[in-house]
């Protein structure tokens, strides 16, 4: 079955640099990148997701970039603010019925002003 | 709006009860999931269904089952609640290489 890692645990930066989380994957049929971010006491949700047939997709600060050869995809802040602090987690599984989704271990980002 | 909702925000057990954690989701999705999240553990998936009846195990289903009758409803069944099943339970749910939406969670403590 699919396995995903993640880098790293856990990452400290300064309001307004930017922070980059990497996550490998193990199944080539994998087909489809979720990023999700989890705040303090609540529940996980999606930030950003790209499909195999992306290489690069950015909405306003954040961005992921895929690579299929490498089986690895990353995600990327910039400009971060303190709000940004929080556990983010990547996935991956592929678009068939009776498909797991499977997560990394999560980053906990932390961002200081 | 969608929506994910499990049964109880916290619960206590005794060890060796029969525990159930409820899932409904009113977004017609053929995927639902149990993970168990600990810290430095990130989400573990214990079991998941891609439609009723139908169910697969996932990475660490020792000690749990799970039961799909309709669509909208996946529940996590806990044979012989132990100690080291105190953990925090989420469900999920999502149409196939899609957005997964997530309940709140259900904080599960076994005494």
């Amino acid at each position: 079955g699919e396995n995903v890692e993640q880098h790293p645990s856990t990452l400290s930066v300064q309001e307004g640099d930017s922070a980059v989380i990497k996550c490998t994957y193990s199944d080539s049929a994998s087909n489809y990148f979720p990023w999700y971010k989890q705040e303090l006491g609540k529940r996980p949700q999606l930030i950003i997701d790209i499909r195999s047939n992306v290489g690069e997709k950015k909405d306003q600060r954040i961005a992921v970039t895929l690579n299929k050869t490498a089986k690895h995809f990353s995600l990327h802040i910039t400009e971060t603010q303190p709000e940004d602090s929080a556990v983010y987690f990547c996935a991956a599984t592929y678009n068939q019925a009776g498909t797991a989704l499977i997560f990394g271990k999560g980053t906990t980002l932390s961002v200081s002003s | 709006d969608v929506k994910v909702t499990q049964s109880s925000r916290y619960l206590v057990k005794r060890t060796g009860e029969k525990v159930f954690l409820e899932c409904v989701q009113d977004m017609d999705h053929e995927n639902m999931f149990w993970y168990r999240q600990d810290p430095g553990l990130g989400l573990r998936l214990i079991y998941f269904s891609y439609d009723v009846k139908m169910k697969e195990k996932g990475d660490i289903p020792e000690g749990y089952s799970v039961s799909r009758e309709k669509k909208e409803r996946f529940s996590l069944i806990l044979e012989s609640a132990s100690t080291n099943q105190t953990s925090m339970y989420l469900c999920a749910s999502t149409i196939v290489g899609s957005e997964a939406f997530f309940g709140q969670g259900t904080r599960l403590t076994v005494v």
